[in-house]
């Protein structure tokens, strides 16, 4: 079978780093990708990680392990506008993305 | 430049209905996805078109079907429906190489009554 699984809630303050994690078990691994989506909105793609180490992009970084199945997603400098869900998602073989469940994240003031 | 488009945005449909939705990738992309979004979950595959054949179908029943035009733009087509396909559909386009960065559109809300 295959699985994800990330926190299902992680609540931050302005300004703050905060890191989200998904370890996964899949039968074939070809990549790692992470979405951000809010409320009543579309995912938005934000990052793949293909190959093991950190890929920066502005605020937002993702790291990849593939010997210890495990990713994450860090959002530094957090702003009230990162207050949405992220999917974390494995690449299938043949380019099917399996999603987690998702983490909601709230950033306060 | 237009990303992906989806419509209608919203439909509301009865029991045993049929129902159509399309899609529209982003320009320059030739793979279409279909995704299946429950409330306060994470999406689920449906299938996958390149090349106007379908290339990889997650765990959905045959009442799912699709189809890929010339000009990559795709449909969803959903028979027989049931009460538990009420979700948000969502389209996802890509280019053939880089499957690991779909982009979605803003879906179709589908209720089924």
């Amino acid at each position: 079978g295959q699985s994800l699984e990330q926190p299902s809630e992680v609540t931050a303050v302005e300004g703050a780093i905060v890191q989200i994690n998904c370890t996964y078990q899949t039968s074939g691994f070809y990549g790692l990708s992470w979405y951000q989506q809010h409320d009543g909105g579309a995912p938005t793609f934000l990052s793949y990680n293909a190959l093991d180490g950190l890929e920066e992009t502005g605020r937002f970084s993702s790291f990849l392990s593939r010997s210890d199945s495990y990713g994450y997603l860090l959002l530094q400098e957090l702003q009230m506008k990162d207050s949405a869900s992220y999917f974390c998602a494995v690449k299938g073989s043949q380019g099917n993305l399996i999603f987690g469940k998702g983490t909601k994240l709230s950033v306060k003031p | 430049d237009a990303g992906v488009t989806q419509s209608p945005t919203h439909l509301i449909k009865t029991r045993g209905q049929q129902v159509t939705l399309r899609c529209s990738p982003k320009s320059g992309h030739d793979t279409v996805s279909w995704y299946q979004q429950a409330l306060g979950q994470g999406p689920q595959f449906i299938f996958q078109y390149y090349e106007e054949e379908e290339r990889q179908r997650g765990n959905f029943p045959d009442r799912f079907s699709g189809h890929q035009f010339p000009n990559y733009s795709s449909e969803l087509n959903v028979n027989a429906l049931l009460l538990g396909d009420s979700a948000l559909y969502l389209c996802a386009s890509s280019s053939r190489g880089k499957l690991g960065a779909q982009h979605f559109g803003d879906g179709t809300r589908l209720s089924i009554l």
